[in-house]
């Protein structure tokens, strides 16, 4: 079975600084998807960026970018130049193809502080 | 298209009582996903459906929980003889099959349950 695991429960930075974010995952398989989403306070949760384990290039999107380690499943989320529209729980979430379910971890509260 | 809307986004119920959670999702989209989030934990799967079929049932999803999409379209999510582990945010999410980022989910508001 596939796991996710977000190792900081909750993070502070200074607006305008760059922060990431850590999440490591455990799977058997060689082909899935990566994920970030975003979930702001009492809104809903949105894709901020995705990365097809088959790609060696890491995704960006914008301020956003990921740095993906397959070999030691490792999916960490870099926010640049951060706003404090960005404050948020994050989660790093992994999903097989075929399968649509997506496996979340447990989420990194993020406060960006003005 | 206004996307994924769920009804209602707040529900309080008292232990045993049955609920009945609405989702409609991206207008299209022929695949909904329904989502279990606890406070403090990231959401868990529990059952999707292609079209009217589901196609997949979490063991989170006890008897006591049954869901539909009987045209294809919105879907609800009951559950029956209420506990309070039952509360929590329930979230459904929508995509489509051919869409070229047909993976991305797009999600609703949640509808928050609590039961007394």
């Amino acid at each position: 079975a596939q796991t996710v695991t977000q190792s900081q429960p909750e993070m502070s930075v200074q607006e305008a600084e760059t922060v990431t974010l850590s999440c490591t995952y455990d799977t058997s398989e060689n082909n899935y998807y990566l994920f970030w989403y975003k979930q702001p306070p009492s809104r809903q949760m949105i894709l901020v960026i995705r990365q097809e384990a088959y790609k060696q290039q890491n995704a960006t999107e914008n301020r956003f970018s990921v740095n993906f380690q397959k070999a030691a499943k490792s999916f960490s989320l870099k926010i640049s130049d951060s706003q404090l529209g960005d404050t948020a729980m994050y989660f790093c979430a992994f999903m097989k193809p075929g399968n649509d379910k997506i496996i979340f971890g447990k989420g990194t509260r993020l406060h960006i502080l003005p | 298209d206004t996307g994924v809307s769920q009804d209602p986004r707040h529900k309080i119920t008292k232990r045993g009582q049955n609920v009945t959670f609405r989702c409609d999702p991206i207008s299209e989209h022929n695949r909904l996903y329904w989502y279990r989030q606890t406070l403090g934990q990231g959401p868990e799967f529990l059952t999707y459906f292609q079209n009217e079929a589901q196609l997949e049932k979490s063991r989170l999803l006890s008897d006591r929980f049954s869901a539909e999409r009987p045209k294809g379209s919105f879907s609800t999510l009951e559950i029956q003889r209420t506990e309070q582990g039952d509360s929590a945010m329930y979230l459904c999410a929508s995509s489509h099959l051919l869409a070229a980022r047909h993976n991305e989910q797009f999600f609703g508001p949640g509808t928050r349950l609590t039961v007394l």
